[in-house]
């Protein structure tokens, strides 16, 4: 059974144009963690929750903003999409209460026209 | 920071043959370094990890190796199959936020 949920896999946005993309998880861990992977990179950190504790990377643009409404949820905001934005955005929670292993989500690949 | 390294960017096998992924990191206080499998248009797959108070784990075909003094890992991977082509990252984690660093990747192609 699927572990983190993403929706939509695929996603159609024109510059400009919000974006939300969402993420569940059903191990109910209170850390969650959003990567943006461009074509042929490594998964870059976005910004990662440890309960309802928002945690930015230093290098993160202000156009990407994060929701998490409960355990369960999050959502990645693109306020206002460009061309570079064109990714896959991935979400991962931990396996567990006091591991480190991660597990990652299929992914939301993001076309900007 | 933490700054992880990764070679080589492309490996080619025959299959069958062995396949050996290296990766080196830079802050002595990382302490969990796990393997990722990607394919094309998907997630990664958590394929192995190892901890810093372990020098190897082995998962059938797969093993991963660490040397704490030199700060390099690897895997390796026996009797390669094709449906082992992907694209392989390495990752070094420390602290409790379990951030991970990842390595620039490794596109291993096995030939039948």
């Amino acid at each position: 059974d699927a572990m983190v949920i993403q929706n939509p896999r695929y996603q159609v946005t024109q510059f400009g144009k919000p974006v939300t993309l969402s993420c569940s998880q059903t191990l109910n861990h209170n850390v969650m963690y959003w990567y943006q992977q461009k074509s042929s990179q490594a998964p870059k950190l976005l910004f990662h929750y440890y309960d309802k504790d928002f945690n930015n990377e230093a290098d993160t643009p202000d156009n990407f903003q994060s929701r998490r409404p409960n355990t369960s949820f999050c959502f990645l905001d693109i306020r206002s999409p460009g061309l570079g934005d064109a990714a896959m955005y991935l979400c991962a929670t931990l396996a567990g209460v006091g591991t480190d292993t991660q597990y990652f989500g299929p992914g939301t690949r993001l076309t900007v026209l | 920071g933490e700054n992880v390294e990764q070679h080589p960017s492309t490996l080619s096998v025959q299959e069958g043959d062995s396949a050996v992924i290296k990766c080196t990191y830079s802050d002595s206080a990382s302490n969990y370094f796990p393997w990722y499998k990607q394919e094309l248009g998907k997630g990664p797959q958590l394929i192995i990890d190892i901890r810093s108070n372990v020098g190897e784990k082995k998962d059938q075909r797969i093993a991963v190796t660490l040397n704490k003094t030199a700060k390099h890992f690897s895997l390796h991977i026996t009797e390669t199959q094709p449906e082992d082509s992907a694209v392989y990252f390495c990752a070094a984690s420390q602290g409790s936020s379990y951030k991970l660093i990842f390595g620039s990747g490794t596109r291993l192609l096995v030939r039948p």
